[in-house]
């Protein structure tokens, strides 16, 4: 059972706040790192998949970075909204098409 | 959307019952998966598939089963179920290029 760990369990920010997540994972045998949006009562959607040391994906005002030598990866959010209230999912991909999910970071943005 | 849809969405059984539920997808992908969603460990893996017939065990399979006979179906039973799987089951999908998983509604199970 591959370990990945997230960090916080949950956090509550204030509208207009930037903010970051953490998502750790085994450094060897790495293929591919996943974020995932997950609203309450809906299906995880996909942010970004990550393959490379040192990658940067961007969508709007949601950001990932990604450092498999030291296995982690960020999760930015600026200047963040109510809608961005979800749970935020990492899943790491170790070859193969198996995921193993983080137990996610609820973030809660209060307006 | 990806097409994938499950069935039934919404499920009340008691313990020691039989239950199938169903994962429906549109897209022709190969790999086919069955999550549970569990507090604090976001989604575990119990079972997937890697084509029609082709199935393999993930973190949590005890007690339950799998089964594809064709593309577009993915079938999860549990044999006689109990309180400890009451939980969201996720069916999700990926074409085995990107892999990235695309994820269907979701089926709440309640198991009293």
């Amino acid at each position: 059972i591959l370990n990945v760990e997230q960090s916080p369990q949950s956090l509550h920010v204030q509208e207009g706040d930037s903010t970051n997540f953490t998502c750790s994972f085994p450094s060897s045998n790495f293929y591919a790192l996943h974020w995932y949006r997950w609203e309450t009562a809906k299906s995880p959607e996909a942010l970004f998949v990550m393959t490379l040391n040192g990658d940067e994906k961007k969508k709007g005002r949601i950001s990932a970075t990604l450092n498999t030598k030291e296995g982690y990866s960020y999760l930015y959010i600026k200047g963040s909204q109510p809608e961005d209230s979800a749970t935020y999912l990492c899943a790491f991909n170790n070859a193969g098409n198996m995921l193993t999910f983080g137990g996610g970071t609820r973030l809660m943005v209060k307006p | 959307d990806a097409g994938i849809t499950q069935s039934p969405r919404h499920k009340v059984t008691e313990t020691g019952t039989p239950v199938t539920l169903r994962c429906h997808q549109t897209e022709n992908h190969r790999y086919m998966y069955w999550y549970r969603q569990d507090p604090g460990h976001g989604l575990r893996l119990i079972h997937y598939s890697y084509g029609v017939k082709d199935t393999d065990k993930g973190e949590v399979s005890d007690g339950y089963s799998v089964s594809r006979s064709k593309t577009e179906d993915f079938l999860l039973t549990l044999e006689s179920a109990t309180s400890s799987q009451t939980s969201v089951y996720f069916c999700a999908i990926d074409d085995g290029a990107s892999y990235e998983q695309y994820f269907g509604p979701g089926t709440r199970l309640t198991v009293t």
